[in-house]
């Protein structure tokens, strides 16, 4: 058990719609991650939160957003499903007390598995 | 980021140690090697990681070159609960904190 949280952990839904993804970080971890994978794409980087704020930014499509609260949990929200966006979404935490070090190891949660129809 | 690159599957016995080979020629010096795995869907989990010296922890070793351009991963006793993709990734010590994953090593672990 890593210490991260997600939920749900399967969810079902059509085209068209729009979805949350909830992520709990690991108590203290300042960063949170969200990495999505798909079948053809791998494992892929979307985007990074650090203590509330936007740090980084990868292969995020425009009708995907996330934020990070207060309490530093996270949301990934994805809007306008299509087919494609079927995968599985993970999320993971570090300290980022060493923001910007290496040495800040990150820890992934269990996914959120999506199926789009 | 530096490029990795790993064989796409590998079979070892159980109670044997597993030896996993990555190579990442174009390693610069302030780039970390990082392996973590990833167990049929669940979410990858981390195992060790090094610079330059070799390392150790309670899952595994990590064999670093002198001359950093290739490492081997060590799981000592290997057991049918290790059977997952590894991925071998390469991280900058600062700047770039996301983790590029390639296809990594698929290990099965035969009884």
């Amino acid at each position: 058990d890593s210490g991260v949280t997600q939920t749900p952990k399967h969810l079902i839904t059509a085209t068209g719609q729009r979805v949350t993804l909830r992520c709990s970080p690991r108590s203290g971890d300042l960063s949170v991650y969200w990495y999505q994978q798909s079948l053809d794409q791998g494992l892929q980087f979307l985007i990074q939160y650090y203590n509330g704020e936007e740090r980084a930014k990868g292969n995020i499509l425009e009708r995907f957003s996330a934020q990070q609260f207060p309490d530093l949990h996270s949301e990934l929200n994805l809007s306008s499903l299509e087919l494609g966006d079927s995968a599985l979404y993970f999320c993971a935490s570090s300290t980022g007390i060493l923001a910007g070090f290496s040495t800040d190891t990150q820890y992934f949660g269990p996914g959120t598995r999506l199926t789009v129809l | 980021d530096a490029k990795t690159t790993q064989p796409p599957s590998m079979d070892c016995a159980e109670g044997r140690a597993a030896n996993l080979p990555c190579n990442h020629s174009t390693i610069s010096g302030n780039e970390y090697v990082y392996w973590y795995r990833q167990i049929h869907s669940q979410g990858p989990q981390y195992i060790i990681h090094g610079l330059k010296n070799n390392e150790t922890n309670e899952m595994a070793s990590l064999i670093i070159t002198e001359d950093r351009k290739s490492s081997t991963l060590i799981l000592p006793h290997a057991t049918l609960r290790d059977t997952a993709v590894y991925y071998c990734i390469v991280r900058p010590n600062f700047g770039n904190e996301k983790l590029t994953f390639g296809t990594g090593t698929r290990l099965t672990i035969i009884p």
